[in-house]
């Protein structure tokens, strides 16, 4: 069982398409975190969220963008992306922002860019 | 050199057996973090801990500060342990967790 949400579970997208990824949380927490993680990588963080308020971005590509209205949703909004974006995208929450807290995650969605 | 060093990074072993997965670091930490990975994707936190040894069911966590180093162990292993293990560490100040490329334990019956 987990409270973090992700939709969809799976995306095949053209790198003309726009899609978005949607994340929920229902456990309360004050920070939401974006990672990608492709085959036999480590994960990367993308993007946290802490109190709504952006607080990192790893040298993201402009193509990602990220959208917090709340403290319990998240989003990921994708444009002109490329074949090497096709990946596992996670979403994750945490009580606070700091990498002190456990990070809850969400089931991800994998991505395959044609 | 990698800051966060897992081993093995594969791992297979019959049934009942003790297992033992190492991390180790070569930063000052504030917290280390052991989650699993099964095959569907999904990552769960297994334990968080910044001193001594923490117990949860079958598994055991460890972390020696002073030798930068944390195992995992599983007693008495089952198949449905298979899974990815990961090792992130947390460093004060610092959103980011530094993470693990992960060990893969296949655990035959």
């Amino acid at each position: 069982e987990t409270g973090v949400t992700q939709t969809p579970r799976h995306l095949v997208m053209g790198m003309t398409n726009k899609k978005s990824l949607k994340c929920e949380q229902h456990l309360g927490h004050n920070a939401m975190y974006w990672y990608k993680q492709s085959a036999k990588k480590p994960l990367e963080l993308m993007f946290v969220y802490n109190f709504k308020e952006q607080t990192e971005n790893n040298s993201v590509p402009s193509r990602f963008s990220p959208e917090c209205p709340n403290s319990s949703h998240l989003f990921l909004h994708l444009h002109t992306l490329q074949p090497e974006d096709s990946a596992l995208y996670l979403c994750a929450s945490s009580q606070e922002g700091t990498a002190s807290y456990e990070q809850y995650f969400g089931p991800g969605t994998r991505l395959t860019v044609t | 050199k990698n800051e966060v060093e897992q081993s093995p990074q594969n791992l297979t072993a019959q049934e009942g057996e003790f297992i033992t997965i190492n991390c180790s670091y070569s930063v000052g930490i504030s917290a280390l973090h052991w989650l699993q990975q099964h095959p569907g994707g999904g990552i769960v936190s297994l334990f968080m801990l910044s001193s001594g040894k923490k117990k949860h069911g079958r598994l055991i966590a460890t972390i020696n500060i002073q030798e930068k180093h944390s195992s995992l162990h599983i007693t008495a292993s089952h198949p449905r342990d298979s899974a990815v293990y990961i090792c992130a560490v947390g460093v004060d100040s610092n959103y980011q967790l530094i993470w693990g490329a992960g060990t893969k334990l296949i655990i035959k019956p």
